[in-house]
């Protein structure tokens, strides 16, 4: 079945420290790859997302490539800010039937101080 | 645009009592799924449903687990006689179309419950 895997947190960095989050995924076929954030009391914001081997995703100065021959799409950042401080989950797509439910990984606590 | 609407927040259940946690899609969204999250795990897929049909249950309990989507009014994902494994964190999610690559889910803050 399909599967993510992501480092385990709390991943605690001072502002303007290089971010990495790794995330490993096991699938059959060719799933599309996710970044979800959560921050407290909110719901899971897309963040970005991967539909294809080589494809790179970006946003807010995120940025995750999907490597299929390492079945990875780490999540890097050049320099966090105090505001990105939130729960970071992978996923994948499992496309059936014409339609996609997303399975996660357990999400990744990031916490950045001033 | 509101987003996605879960309520209650919290809610808190002694075991043998029924849970009800309701989900409002973004306007327009007619596709809705949930998750569940137990401690220490990732989010899991539960069901599918668009108005008035359940697409794919393949991910909820058998038994004492049901949800529906009425024509009119929210999501309801029911819990029938709860017991303490229950307790976990139920995300909703609404899409406009088929939730595929290209079409995003939009999540809810989700429901807390918590079984005493």
């Amino acid at each position: 079945g399909n599967s993510v895997t992501q480092m385990e947190g709390p991943v605690t960095l001072s502002e303007e420290a290089f971010l990495t989050i790794n995330c490993t995924y096991t699938a059959t076929g060719y799933p599309s790859l996710f970044w979800y954030v959560q921050y407290p009391g909110e719901g899971l914001q897309l963040l970005l997302k991967a539909t294809k081997a080589d494809d790179k995703g970006s946003n807010k100065g995120f940025e995750a490539t999907y490597r299929k021959e390492t079945t990875s799409f780490h999540l890097e950042k050049g320099s966090v800010q105090v505001s990105d401080s939130a729960v970071y989950f992978c996923a994948l797509s499992d496309p059936r039937s014409g339609y996609s439910t997303l399975t996660f990984g357990k999400g990744t606590m990031l916490l950045v101080s001033p | 645009n509101a987003g996605v609407m879960q309520n209650p927040r919290h809610l808190v259940r002694r075991r043998g009592q029924e849970a009800r946690l309701r989900c409002s899609p973004m306007k327009g969204h007619s596709h809705v799924y949930w998750y569940r999250q137990l401690p220490e795990e990732g989010l899991k897929f539960m069901v599918y449903l668009q108005k008035e049909n359940i697409i794919d249950e393949s991910g909820m309990p058998k038994e004492r687990f049901s949800a529906e989507f009425p024509k009119e009014g929210p999501s309801i994902l029911r819990i029938q006689q709860v017991v303490r494994g229950d307790s976990a964190a139920y995300f909703c999610a609404s899409s406009p179309g088929l939730a595929d690559s290209y079409n995003e889910q939009f999540f809810g803050p989700g429901t807390r419950l918590t079984v005493l």
